[in-house]
């Protein structure tokens, strides 16, 4: 167990619909950074969070957006859902910004029927 | 991204070595990771190379070149429960995932 908490676990929802992901960081970690899994990708970052600051952006979608709150928890809000957005993604945390080693979540399976 | 190089899939008996390569772009390189990914689970950290050199660390070890920009993790001893996929993750500014080499060991 990492520490890392995410909800749900499971989520099955229809195309265009919108989605809220929800994540927990570990106890005393700033950072929070959220990663796409899909089969033909790999792991893909997205966004990561700071302090309740944007601190680094990857290959996120404007369909997909993020925001860390001052409990330091954090949300990723998925929108106009696509068949392609199906994936689970996982959460990471880690103590700085520039502290590289990562602790992640046990991720969110979405399907997007 | 960033041209992290890593074999699709290695298979390996029980007891056996194994070792997983890495190869990277070494322009603003800061460090590499290894993480442990079993099926629909998170990764999870196994090794942090910054200097080069030999890290062991019980049955795994993580070598890094940073002048020829490569790496790789040795198994040792292999067990049924190191069937997982094994995943290279290079610092250059920010940390970027290889896609992962999926190791099967075999009874």
């Amino acid at each position: 167990d990492s520490g890392v908490t995410q909800t749900p676990k499971h989520l099955i929802t229809a195309t265009g619909q919108r989605v809220t992901l929800r994540c927990s960081p570990r106890s005393g970690d700033l950072s929070v950074y959220w990663y796409q899994q899909s089969l033909d990708q790999g792991l893909q970052f997205l966004i990561q969070y700071y302090n309740g600051e944007e601190r680094a952006k990857g290959n996120i979608l404007e369909r997909f957006s993020a925001q860390q709150f001052p409990d330091l928890h954090s949300e990723l809000n998925l929108s106009s859902l696509e068949l392609g957005d199906s994936a689970l993604y996982f959460c990471a945390s880690s103590v700085g910004g520039d502290t590289y080693e990562q602790y992640f979540g046990p991720g969110t399976r979405l399907t997007v029927t | 991204g960033q041209n992290i190089d890593q074999p699709t899939e290695m298979t390996a008996t029980e007891g056996a070595i194994v070792q997983i390569n890495c190869t990277y772009q070494t322009s603003g390189f800061n460090g590499l990771f290894w993480y442990q990914q079993h099926a629909g689970e998170a990764p999870t950290f196994l090794s942090y190379n910054v200097l080069d050199g030999l890290e062991e660390k019980g049955r795994f070890s993580s070598f890094l070149s940073r002048s020829k920009g490569y790496s790789y993790l040795l198994l040792k001893e292999l067990q049924m429960k190191d069937s997982a996929s094994y995943l290279c993750a290079v610092v250059l500014g920010r940390l970027y995932f290889g896609r992962g080499t999926q190791l099967t060991v075999w009874p």
